[in-house]
C-alpha cells in the first residue's frame, strides 16, 4: 500500500541546536515534496518545495533534502529558536495521475526549549 | 496572512443540524481545495475545484456533504444532518497558477455536540 510517514514522536531540542525531521514514503514516485508548518488552531503554512530531480533546497535557516533512492526527505532547522516550535507536515505530489492532489503525512511536533 | 479567508472560524452545532462554511481564495487563483483535519492527523483531501467545475471528490465525502463554487470565486461547503464524527477543522486552500504550493485559510473548527 502507499504510505507517507513522519516521526510519530514529538521532537524536543535545545535552542540553538539543529532540528532534523524525517519524511519517508513507500510506493510513490513523487513529482515533488513539500514541507509545511502548522501552529495550533491554524492552517498549514508553506515552507519549501523540492522536486524529484533536486537533492537539496535551502531557505534561510531551513534546509530540505530529497533522496528518491531511499524514498526519504529530511527537513533541517539550524540555529533553532523557541519560535520554531510547531507541527511540521510533509506532503508529496504523486507522479502518476493527478499531481494536483497532495498526500499528507501526520506531522511531527517540534518543541524548541529556551 | 495567506490571503485566503474562511468563515466562520468556529462553529458549534447540535447533531442533525445543517452547517455551511465559506472560503474566499486568493482572487486570481482558479483552483480551490477543501480538506478536513482532525487532531494529530494531516489534512485529508475532500474535494477540488478548477474555476466553477468540481473536478474531484474524495470517497470521504458522503452524500451529506456538498460543495459549490458557483462563479469560480468563493466556495461553500455544506454538511447536512451533522454527526459527531464530522467534528474537525475544515481547511480551504488555493494553489498559485504556476505552482502547487497550497495557500491555506485559517480553517473553520466544527464541533458537533
Amino acid at each position: 500500500s502507499q504510505k507517507i510517514e513522519q516521526n510519530s514522536e514529538a521532537l524536543n531540542i535545545q535552542e540553538g541546536k539543529t532540528a532534523t525531521l524525517t519524511c519517508n514514503y513507500t510506493n510513490y514516485s513523487p513529482a515533488y515534496l513539500q514541507w509545511y508548518r502548522q501552529d495550533p488552531g491554524r492552517g498549514p503554512v508553506f515552507l519549501l518545495l523540492i522536486r524529484e530531480n533536486e537533492k537539496e533546497k535551502r531557505k534561510e535557516r531551513l534546509k530540505v533534502t530529497f533522496d528518491t533512492t531511499l524514498k526519504q526527505s529530511l527537513f533541517h532547522i539550524t540555529a533553532s529558536q523557541p519560535a520554531d516550535s510547531a507541527t511540521y507536515l510533509c506532503a508529496l505530489a504523486p507522479n502518476a495521475g493527478n499531481n494536483r492532489k497532495l498526500i499528507w503525512g501526520l506531522g511531527t511536533s517540534l518543541a524548541v526549549n529556551p | 496572512d495567506t490571503g485566503v479567508s474562511q468563515d466562520p472560524r468556529h462553529k458549534i452545532t447540535k447533531r442533525g443540524q445543517n452547517v455551511t462554511f465559506r472560503c474566499d481564495p486568493i482572487s486570481e487563483h482558479n483552483r480551490l481545495y477543501w480538506y478536513r483535519q482532525t487532531l494529530g492527523q494531516g489534512p485529508e483531501f475532500l474535494t477540488y475545484f478548477q474555476n466553477e467545475a468540481q473536478l474531484e471528490k474524495s470517497r470521504l465525502l458522503s452524500d451529506r456533504f456538498s460543495a459549490e463554487r458557483p462563479k469560480g470565486s468563493f466556495s461553500t461547503l455544506e454538511i447536512q444532518r451533522t454527526e459527531q464524527g464530522d467534528s474537525a477543522m475544515y481547511l480551504c486552500a488555493s494553489p498559485g497558477a504556476s505552482t502547487d504550493t497550497q495557500y491555506f485559510g485559517p480553517g473553520t473548527r466544527l464541533t458537533v455536540l
